[in-house]
């Protein structure tokens, strides 16, 4: 079965960027009919949507996030990525990565990796 | 983009029903079959529950169930049972090709 795995730094200091990578194991990233996502959730807070790559590397993202995000593939690694440029406190969340089967379905999820933007 | 409006909590004793209603617009909900469901416990990653409004994977109860009317999803639970407690989201395609999740419902089996 396919599991996801994040990984990146926990502290991110504010004006820097936040890099974290997703590692597919038990599947291909480059088999079609999945976009492969990120979302975050700030403490005691709700979902957040931040976007998702097409195994052909289409993007989509927030309205709200495009400007500082970017979702890229390493087919070589199966694995995906996500940059969030300029970060701020209020960027300091849970992220999580996941597979979107069509739909707005999200299975299977990560872990979860905490994020703290902090000086 | 707006996220979708769910109520903040609902509670429910055990063996009772509850439905948590997740509202949109005509640009997600009323405009797609594309309405899912999660739960989340505390400390752990959201749990697929229900997909296309209505569809359960495998594995998920058959207490739980989804529906939508217009610009409204729906998910019920039947025979609440006290691991049911948890907080419970759903998400909904756009007509901007994007996502959007509702805010969150604390269930609290009393």
């Amino acid at each position: 079965q396919v599991q996801l795995q994040e990984s990146g730094p926990g502290l991110v200091k504010p004006s820097q960027t936040l890099s974290l990578t997703c590692t597919v194991s038990g599947g291909s990233i480059s088999s079609g009919g999945y976009y492969w996502s990120w979302i975050r959730q700030h403490p005691g807070k709700g979902l957040e949507w931040i976007g998702y790559i097409y195994y052909t590397g289409s993007t989509y993202y927030n309205p709200s996030l495009k400007s500082r995000v970017t979702i890229s593939l390493d087919t070589s690694k199966n694995q995906f990525s996500l940059k969030l440029s300029s970060v701020t406190a209020a960027d300091t969340a849970v992220y999580y990565c996941a597979r979107e089967g069509g739909g707005s379905s999200y299975d299977p999820w990560g872990q979860g990796t905490l994020v703290t933007v902090s000086s | 983009q707006s996220a979708l409006t769910q109520p903040a909590s609902v509670s429910g004793s055990p063996g009772q029903s509850i439905t948590i209603s997740c509202t949109g617009t005509s640009s997600d909900v009323g405009g797609y079959n594309y309405v899912s469901w999660y739960q989340q416990h505390p400390g752990k990653a959201p749990k697929l529950m229900i997909y296309d409004v209505s569809n359960r994977p495998s594995g998920v109860s058959n207490r739980f169930s989804g529906s939508k009317s217009g610009n409204t999803a729906s998910l019920t639970i039947s025979g609440l049972q006290g691991e049911d407690e948890a907080d419970y989201y759903c998400s909904s395609h756009t007509s901007s090709s994007t996502q959007v999740f509702g805010g969150g419902t604390k269930l609290t089996v009393l």
